[in-house]
């Protein structure tokens, strides 16, 4: 069965610096990865998801993950953070053709002015 | 947009009690599931289902049960609530697996419980 490791649960982060939440997975089989985003009391967002293709992917707040199959990982990065970017990361797994997703515990990232 | 919706974002029940959590999707989707958050822990599945009267369990079935009558309502059920059910619940919905946008899921705002 395949299982996520965020290896790190929480990260804080200075205004404007860069950031990478690290996600590793285990899987033998191809996968379909994604990154969740969860703001104070609410539910999760997707924030991107590598299905096929070019590896690196990104989201239209400046985040990306690039899809790397032979270190099996998925790490988030963004080179400027804000405030507004404090929130709980997930990165989560698929086999291909085949559900649920698997989550990882979770990142919780914290912007400090 | 996709939009789903639980019944309550907070609940208090005491020890003992049958729980009823509502989850309802308006886009169609074929697949529901029910997960439980708890700090340290992230996202533990429940139940999901993949069509109406359907039911598969997850990686933590046990004091839950579930329905799914309507293709849209997704209700998770706790027979006999417990201390260790306090915690967030979310629910979430995506499209037919044979299509390869369904591994996306979209969630509600959860619904946080307190057993007392």
């Amino acid at each position: 069965a395949q299982s996520v490791t965020q290896l790190d649960s929480q990260v804080p982060v200075f205004e404007e610096a860069p950031v990478e939440l690290r996600c590793n997975y285990s899987s033998s089989v191809s996968v379909y990865l994604f990154w969740y985003v969860q703001y104070p009391n609410q539910g999760l967002q997707l924030l991107l998801k590598y299905l096929s293709g070019s590896t690196l992917v990104e989201s239209i707040n400046g985040f990306e993950a690039e899809f790397n199959k032979s270190q099996t990982s998925f790490h988030l990065r963004k080179p400027s953070v804000h405030i507004s970017d404090t929130a709980e990361y997930f990165c989560a797994v698929t086999l291909v053709g085949n559900t649920p997703l698997v989550f990882g515990k979770g990142t919780r990232l914290s912007v400090i002015a | 947009d996709v939009k789903v919706t639980q019944s309550s974002r907070y609940l208090v029940k005491r020890t003992g009690e049958k729980v009823f959590l509502e989850c309802v999707q308006d886009m169609d989707h074929e697949n529901m599931f029910w997960y439980r958050q708890d700090p340290g822990l992230g996202l533990r599945l429940i139940y999901f289902s993949y069509d109406v009267k359907m039911k598969e369990k997850g990686d933590i079935p046990e004091g839950y049960s579930v329905s799914r009558e309507k293709k849209e309502r997704f209700s998770l059920i706790l027979e006999s609530a417990s201390t260790n059910q306090t915690s967030m619940y979310l629910c979430a919905s995506s499209l037919e697996r044979t299509d390869r946008d369904q591994e996306t899921q979209y969630f509600g705002p959860g619904t946080r419980l307190l057993v007392l």
